[in-house]
């Protein structure tokens, strides 16, 4: 079964830390995995995307990275700001056929001053 | 301004009621999409088109219908047959046949039954 987790589901950080968000997936065949940020009430927006043969692509503050052996993928967010605070989809792709995407859950992250 | 746009921003359904959730892009992108978003899920895929006068069922189309008549428009309607229509809905639109399409997403419509 084609399925997206991430971890944590929400997270509490202090205004200028850092913080790691996880998605692991099972989905084949794979054709790139996406991380979207989702303001409450709002549409998701595309962060990165990467394919198979990528294992880092950055975004201003946000880092993604991509291990395709373990099928885990991580979004680094660093100095974190007020307007940081959101849900982070991790978006997988199959591949072949129409634009297919496999949805996780999303992480709900606040940023406190 | 490109993008897209859905309205209303809220929606409020008596029983036995069908409504429409309208969804427009001038993004001259040839596939749009609805999804379904619930609290704790990820979206979920409720119809699609990938051209004009033509749609396929997602994997939660029952109680829902669609129409593409316009490139631009892509209305959803939310049938009585949809039991458990409260959810957050979004639209989505995309151009076709690129490796990396991305999706754009509208702002959405939140359904909540009366």
């Amino acid at each position: 079964k084609n399925q997206v987790e991430q971890s944590p589901q929400s997270l509490i950080i202090l205004e200028g830390k850092n913080c790691t968000l996880q998605c692991n997936y099972t989905v084949s065949p794979f054709s790139n995995l996406r991380w979207y940020k989702q303001d409450t009430g709002r549409g998701p927006v595309s962060l990165t995307i990467m394919t198979f043969s990528e294992n880092t692509k950055s975004n201003g503050r946000y880092t993604a990275t991509l291990d395709a052996d373990t099928k885990q993928s991580s979004l680094h967010i660093t100095a974190s700001q007020l307007s940081d605070s959101a849900s982070y989809i991790c978006v997988v792709k199959i591949s072949g056929g129409y634009n297919k995407l496999i949805f996780g859950a999303g992480t709900r992250l606040a940023v406190h001053p | 301004d490109g993008g897209i746009t859905q309205s209303p921003k809220y929606l409020f359904r008596k029983e036995g009621q069908n409504v429409t959730l309208s969804c427009e892009q001038n993004l001259n992108h040839d596939a749009m999409y609805w999804y379904r978003q619930d609290p704790g899920q990820g979206l979920r895929l409720i119809y699609y088109s990938q051209i004009v006068n033509d749609f396929q069922k997602g994997d939660i189309a029952e109680g829902y219908s669609v129409s593409r008549e316009k490139k631009e428009s892509f209305p959803l309607t939310v049938t009585s047959a949809q039991k458990n229509p409260t959810a957050f809905y979004l639209c989505a639109s995309s151009t076709q046949g690129h490796l990396q399409e991305t999706q754009y997403f509208g702002p959405g419509t939140r359904l909540l039954v009366l």
